[in-house]
């Protein structure tokens, strides 16, 4: 099974800052990632997919980018809107494994 | 608009069994392979199975297989989850999602979630 590991756990910034989220495979998974964001209460939603590619309406402050086995998700300039939990997946093996979470608060 | 609603989440005792539906709607449902994945009290992101766009293909996270059975009715444009021999550990919400493409299995769109709870 791939690991996927998520760091920090929890990310404290203000809002207008930079943040940059972590997500390590255990093993390659090519570009097999996506991203996700979570805000309380609600279920999950799509950020990125394929490590790098937008989904539709998802604003370009959010960006992905891979090296090796490591996976970044670049929020440029964080809004009030943006602070939620967020997750990666890797899809290139079976079972799909997603990392633990990191929360990114105020 | 594309939109998953589930439904037959319950409180259930352990070794119980409970059927979850997710009914798709605004989107071609026939031709989209669909998941299903579970979120644990205050946890992270589980996936648990995959099915694809005629049933004849199915994928299980370790812990459920033989316990859960993932279909389909396209005629009916619903999902489903057989659960058989619950535990304590399959308490969760669970979310149906559509799967964004061919071999490309990340989940596009999300499904509110149905809320099971497996409890004496």
């Amino acid at each position: 099974e791939v690991v996927m590991t998520q760091s920090p756990a929890t990310l404290s910034v203000s809002p207008g800052e930079r943040a940059a989220l972590s997500c390590r495979a255990s093993q390659s998974i090519i570009s097999n990632l996506a991203w996700y964001q979570q805000k309380p209460g609600q279920a999950p939603s799509l950020l990125i997919y394929g490590a790098s590619t937008r989904a539709t309406g998802i604003p370009a402050r959010f960006s992905g980018t891979k090296s090796g086995t490591e996976f970044t998700l670049t929020i440029s300039s964080l809004q009030s809107e943006d602070f939620a939990v967020y997750f990666c997946q890797q899809y290139n093996n079976w079972p799909l494994t997603f990392g633990g979470g990191t929360k990114v608060e105020i | 608009e594309v939109q998953l609603v589930e439904s037959g989440g319950d409180l259930v005792q352990p070794g119980g069994s409970l059927r979850l539906s997710c009914a798709a709607s605004g989107f071609s449902f026939s031709t989209y392979w669909m998941s299903w994945v579970r979120q644990a009290p205050g946890k992270g992101l589980e996936w648990v199975a995959n099915i694809n766009q005629d049933g004849s293909d199915r994928y299980y996270m370790d812990s459920v297989k033989g316990r859960f059975t993932v279909s389909r009715d396209n005629a009916k444009r619903s999902l489903y989850l057989q659960m058989n021999g619950l535990r304590a550990d399959d308490t969760a919400v669970y979310y149906c999602a559509t799967v964004g493409a061919i071999y490309q299995y990340y989940m596009a769109v999300w499904g509110k979630g149905s809320t099971v709870t497996v409890s004496s």
